[in-house]
């Protein structure tokens, strides 16, 4: 157990609507992290935490991706408005010390 | 701009044998390496890592070598099972605490 939730496990939605990815870390990290899966470019980093602050976006695609971190147990990732090219599987990653621990993911299609 | 890269999508061993999974890495700056296993619909977990100041790292059946000045490292998993079917990533990064960059992974098959 990585000690990471994430919901929904899958989202499958029309073009142009909202969706918003959740993350639950246990308590005990100082960093969190959002990656992304696709096939062409792998796992890659959009953004990530430091104690709750954000600290790189510079992964984050364009605007239409934005992503919180109000407490230490919860963040968000939204994207607004999505849009077929965004479907991939998204991974959101604590860090206490030393490795990353993964969640099991967020499969999101986009029609 | 790939910066990690593991230029094997597959590999097939047979159970008992070595596999012998590699990486390449392109930048300089890169000082904490990791290996990840993953399993279909499950998140990457991790396995073992190794920081510069290192050239081996050892935990069971798993062992990590890092060549710096050849910007190489490899996983060595022996004696290799089924279980270990997977795909592999390898990481890498400036210092713990920072993003991982990540190649796109080896398929590993271990058959009976």
């Amino acid at each position: 157990d990585a000690g990471v939730i994430q919901s929904p496990r899958h989202e499958v939605t029309e073009m142009g609507q909202e969706v918003t990815l959740r993350c639950k870390p246990i308590s005990g990290h100082n960093s969190l992290f959002w990656y992304r899966q696709t096939m062409m470019r792998g796992l890659e980093l959009l953004i990530y935490f430091n104690n709750n602050v954000p600290i790189d976006d510079s992964g984050m695609p364009e605007d239409r991706f934005s992503a919180k971190m109000p407490n230490a147990s919860f963040s968000t990732l939204k994207i607004q408005p999505s849009e077929p090219r965004d479907s991939a599987v998204y991974f959101c990653a604590r860090q206490p010390v030393g490795a990353q621990h993964f969640g099991d993911g967020t499969r999101l299609s986009i029609l | 701009d790939q910066q990690v890269k593991q230029n094997s999508p597959s590999l097939s061993v047979q159970e008992g044998r070595i596999s012998i999974l590699n990486c390449d890495y392109t930048n300089s700056m890169f000082d904490y390496f990791l290996w990840y296993k993953k399993y279909p619909a499950e998140g990457p977990t991790f396995l073992i890592s190794i920081s510069s100041i290192k050239d081996k790292n050892e935990d069971g059946r798993f062992t990590v070598f890092l060549n710096k000045s050849a910007k190489h490292l490899s996983l060595h998993i022996v004696p290799s099972q089924p279980g270990d079917s997977a795909v592999y990533f390898c990481a890498a990064t400036p210092s713990a605490g920072y993003a991982l960059n990540f190649g796109k992974g080896t398929s590993l098959l271990v058959t009976p």
